[in-house]
């Protein structure tokens, strides 16, 4: 099962919204609507911030928000801050050989 | 306050064997299936293997089936990940997650990883 697409890296300035892809397949983000975005600021445990595409859990700002078009899902922040500076990894169900895989990693820096 | 705490990692020869546990608090641990996610210097995450709730089901990524067991005490909040047959590949930060038993395929919880390095 092949690692699902995402951009190595994507920056923006305070206050400016990014956009993060993650691009799969038919087996995969474009098949189901279980895709899931974590934050990881290095060292510290990963944070879900969105699941089943567009859902946030208790607690995260409505600056995230999650949508799905075909094969490619993405996640977007708006209000840039400081501290959403940290990498971001999607993740999808497959009904490929591995019932998960994720996303090879985006790292965002707030310029 | 929700914890989960990977211990066991370090350094082993390619070829022998190694235990990860994830001692796990602050939620009810019977109403999550466990997962473990690694992490390849340089690589994204990897998922690795999941047990169900009560432990009865098992899933694993094919590169480590037959070499991993993934185990889980309910008594004790813990989930373990016994590793035999290590090569230089599976190298690498290992995470233990946990997912609510309706939606195996969020993890809502994480640790903060335990190092695995194999090397001779």
């Amino acid at each position: 099962q092949s690692a699902l697409t995402q951009p190595a890296s994507v920056s923006g300035s305070p206050g400016q919204s990014i956009a993060i892809s993650c691009t799969g397949t038919s087996s995969d983000v474009g098949g189901h609507n279980f895709v899931s975005w974590y934050q990881h600021h290095p060292g510290k445990a990963p944070k879900l911030m969105i699941y089943d595409v567009s859902n946030r859990p208790s607690g995260i700002s409505n600056r995230f928000s999650g949508s799905k078009s075909g094969n490619t899902a993405s996640l977007t922040i708006s209000g840039l801050q400081a501290e959403d500076e940290a990498d971001y990894h999607c993740s999808s169900y497959t009904s490929g050989n591995t019932p998960y895989v994720f996303g090879t990693g985006t790292k965002v820096t707030v310029l | 306050q929700v914890q989960l705490v990977e211990s066991g990692g370090g350094v082993v020869l390619p070829g022998r064997s190694l235990r990860l546990s994830c001692a796990t608090s602050g939620f009810r641990f019977f109403d999550f299936a466990m997962h473990w996610v690694r992490q390849r210097p340089g690589k994204g995450l990897e998922w690795v293997a999941v047990v169900s709730y009560d432990g009865g089901q098992k899933y694993y990524t094919p590169s480590v089936q037959g070499r991993f067991i993934i185990s889980r005490d309910n008594s004790e909040n813990t989930v373990s990940l016994h590793m035999s047959s290590l090569s230089i590949d599976d190298t690498a930060l290992y995470y233990c997650a946990a997912a609510r038993s309706n939606s195996w395929h969020n993890f809502d919880y994480w640790g903060q990883g335990a190092l695995v390095t194999v090397s001779s």
